[in-house]
């Protein structure tokens, strides 16, 4: 099965500022990646699909980039409502497989 | 608008089943598969099975094989997923997730609100 890596394990960022993400994938998904987040006591909302195209609703501050093995998740202008944690999951192959996330906390 | 309503909460002895429903409403029914994918605590997501709605077709992790489930009523619009032989180890939220497209590639959106199912002596 495609491991997926995320890193930082917890990134510390202030309001208003950015954050950059990390998905690594042990073998090429070629760009079968999606971006997740997930607030504290909710279920995972769909991000971005097909590594960078974003999903219905989703603000333009969200932007995905990346194919094969090395993603990117870049979310602009940080809201209070995107603190939370962000998972990446590759639908290139069964089985389907997330990453283990990254929490982004209010520093 | 599109949503996915699932059971409450479980509290099972190890050893016995459980089996969680996922009722769907805002959209056709059949058109869309739905997986079930679960969450330890702590932990990430781990996708556990999909299921053809319109078929009634299904496919599992390798992991989950022999002992999970997944069936539907298309008359109620409602999924089911059942989990047998349980250990302290299937302690997790489950969620259902409808597949964002018809026919198409497994991510999901939306999911549904998710089932705590805890198993303990």
């Amino acid at each position: 099965e495609k491991v997926m890596t995320q890193s930082p394990g917890t990134l510390s960022v202030s309001p208003g500022e950015s954050a950059t993400l990390s998905c690594r994938a042990s073998e090429s998904v070629s760009i079968k990646l999606a971006w997740y987040r997930q607030r504290p006591g909710q279920a995972p909302r769909l991000l971005i699909y097909d590594a960078s195209t974003r999903a219905t609703g989703i603000p333009a501050r969200f932007s995905g980039s990346g194919s094969g093995t090395e993603f990117t998740l870049t979310i602009n202008s940080l809201q209070s409502e995107d603190f939370a944690v962000y998972y990446c999951q590759q639908y290139n192959s069964w089985p389907l497989t997330f990453g283990g996330g990254t929490k982004v906390e209010i520093k | 608008q599109v949503q996915l309503v699932q059971s409450g909460a479980e509290v099972k002895k190890p050893g016995a089943s459980v089996k969680v429903s996922c009722k769907a409403s805002g959209y056709t029914f059949t058109n869309h598969d739905i997986d079930w994918v679960r969450q330890a605590p702590g932990q990430g997501p781990e996708w556990m099975g999909w299921m053809n709605p319109d078929s009634g077709n299904t496919a599992s992790a390798q992991k989950f094989r022999g002992r999970l489930t997944m069936t539907r009523d298309t008359s109620i619009t409602t999924a089911y997923m059942e989990l047998s032989s349980l250990t302290s180890e299937d302690t997790a939220v489950y969620y259902c997730a409808k597949v964002a497209q018809p026919r198409g590639d497994n991510y999901f959106d939306p999911w549904g609100q998710g089932t705590l199912v805890i198993v303990s002596s």
